[in-house]
């Protein structure tokens, strides 16, 4: 079945710097896409979302983009600091449907 | 405001013993809930959802089993654990079918 996808698997950042965290979709038909952040040994934490209709959005320190002619949504984060050391998770959602589609997750350690 | 409660938070197993995680939230009516199991250093992998009260979809066939017999209650079970039941168990609720709230997780060790 068509799944959400990561471009890589860990980033590491120096602290100060800007992050930016890749994910790939191959459900066209998806509306909604949503980025979590899951620090060790804790549940998954909602950072932001955006649905299809459209193409960037901002939160406090943070900016999701999607690109839907390549499939292509990117969570920004900036300023990293050492709490934005986790693993980040993006899922889709297709219309008319309960369910979260994950992504395999992107280890984000910032060094000091 | 509404919030998920997960208990156990921890919880050691032999192999073929019986497992009752429960997850209830508080705040909101109607919720829709799941269940996740998360390996370690993996992703998320969906179990069960429930969109109303005993209403439940399956999403991998295994031994175990989920239940909601109340509005804001959600539990999942086994009979007999097997080795690879071991792993991590989160509950999350959703109004929209968008946004997923997680609670703070199970981690379920079999021996």
């Amino acid at each position: 079945g068509e799944s959400v996808g990561l471009h890589l698997p860990t980033l590491s950042v120096q602290e100060g710097d800007n992050s930016i965290i890749n994910c790939a979709y191959s459900n066209s038909a998806s509306d909604y896409f949503i980025w979590y952040k899951q620090e060790s040994g804790k549940g998954p934490q909602f950072i932001i979302d955006i649905r299809s209709n459209m193409d960037k959005r901002q939160g406090q320190r943070v900016t999701v983009l999607l690109n839907k002619t390549v499939k292509h949504l990117s969570l920004q984060i900036a300023a990293t600091q050492p709490g934005d050391s986790a693993v980040y998770f993006c899922a889709e959602k297709a219309p008319h449907d309960y369910k979260l589609s994950f992504g395999a997750g992107t280890t984000v350690t910032v060094r000091a | 405001s509404q919030t998920i409660h997960q208990w156990p938070a921890t919880l050691v197993q032999p192999v073929g013993s019986p497992l009752s995680l429960e997850c209830t939230v508080e705040g909101t009516s109607n919720p829709n809930l799941y269940w996740y199991r998360q390996a370690a250093g993996r992703g998320l992998q969906l179990l069960f959802y429930s969109v109303g009260i005993g209403q439940i979809s399956s999403e991998v066939p295994q031994n175990l089993s989920a239940s909601r017999p109340q509005d804001r209650q959600f539990i999942l079970s086994s009979k007999k654990l097997l080795l690879s039941d071991s792993g991590f168990y989160l509950c999350a609720w959703s109004v929209s079918g968008e946004t997923q709230y997680f609670g703070p997780g199970t981690r379920l060790l079999v021996l």
